[in-house]
């Protein structure tokens, strides 16, 4: 089983809709959790950290929930520049090192 | 701006000959930075932590005798593919874990990439 799993998608979301998916992770030891953003052929780029109380950015929403092991991103009023490939990343408590998931990939159309 | 550049961006090289990728923190300093590679279609897989002034811990799988890590200042890494092969093509990433980074909490800077293809 891997340590972080997402659904590849990808989600062909229209513009303007709401868009949601999940992560796994296996490691109930984990400490903290990441979404990532990449777009193709480019690094991935931090969107937003998720705490265990839920935290909203603007139009994203990440919530965790630790007793089932998952975390949530939900994207409201989906723009065309949300298109991207999105990472669930983990955090183990020793030396900083990152884990990420597949990643997820979000297209939105006109 | 930029927080993490890496040299080259690309490169094309021939089987048997060996690349070097330089990752440089431009705007903390860095006693940690890590290696990851990325294949087409799959996610980003940790190499190996860059320690500044010691030897790199490398991850399970990864041959260090392959992938040579250097960290000799607080603001430079490299990693060298040595006798690159075709199946070392790849998309290499570093990020940076800025000094005084306290907690686990804290942010990585991840540098654009250097993609590598080995004919």
């Amino acid at each position: 089983r891997k340590e972080v799993e997402q659904d590849p998608g990808p989600f062909n979301v229209p513009e303007g809709a709401t868009v949601a998916f999940n992560c796994t992770y296996s490691n109930s030891a984990s400490q903290s959790f990441f979404w990532y953003r990449q777009d193709c052929r480019k690094e991935p780029k931090l969107l937003m950290s998720v705490y265990s109380s839920g935290n909203e950015d603007g139009r994203f929403t990440a919530q965790l929930n630790r007793a089932s092991q998952y975390i949530s991103l939900l994207i409201r009023d989906s723009k065309l520049s949300d298109s991207a490939t999105y990472l669930c990343v983990v955090n183990k408590a020793a030396g900083n090192k990152l884990t990420f998931g597949g990643g997820t990939r979000v297209l939105v159309k006109p | 701006g930029a927080v993490v550049s890496q040299h080259p961006s690309w490169v094309i090289c021939k089987s048997g000959t060996s690349v070097k990728i330089e990752c440089r923190s431009l705007d903390f300093q860095a006693t940690t930075m890590f290696w990851y590679r990325q294949f087409p279609k799959q996610s980003l897989m940790l190499m190996a932590t860059s320690n500044e002034g010691s030897k790199a811990t490398y991850e399970q799988g990864v041959e260090k005798d392959k992938f040579l890590i250097n960290h000799a200042s607080l603001t430079l890494s490299t990693l060298t593919v040595t006798s690159a092969h075709p199946e070392d093509s790849s998309f290499y990433i570093c990020s940076i874990l800025p000094l005084a980074s306290g907690t686990i909490y804290n942010e990585q800077f991840f540098g654009p990439g250097t993609r590598l293809t080995v004919l």
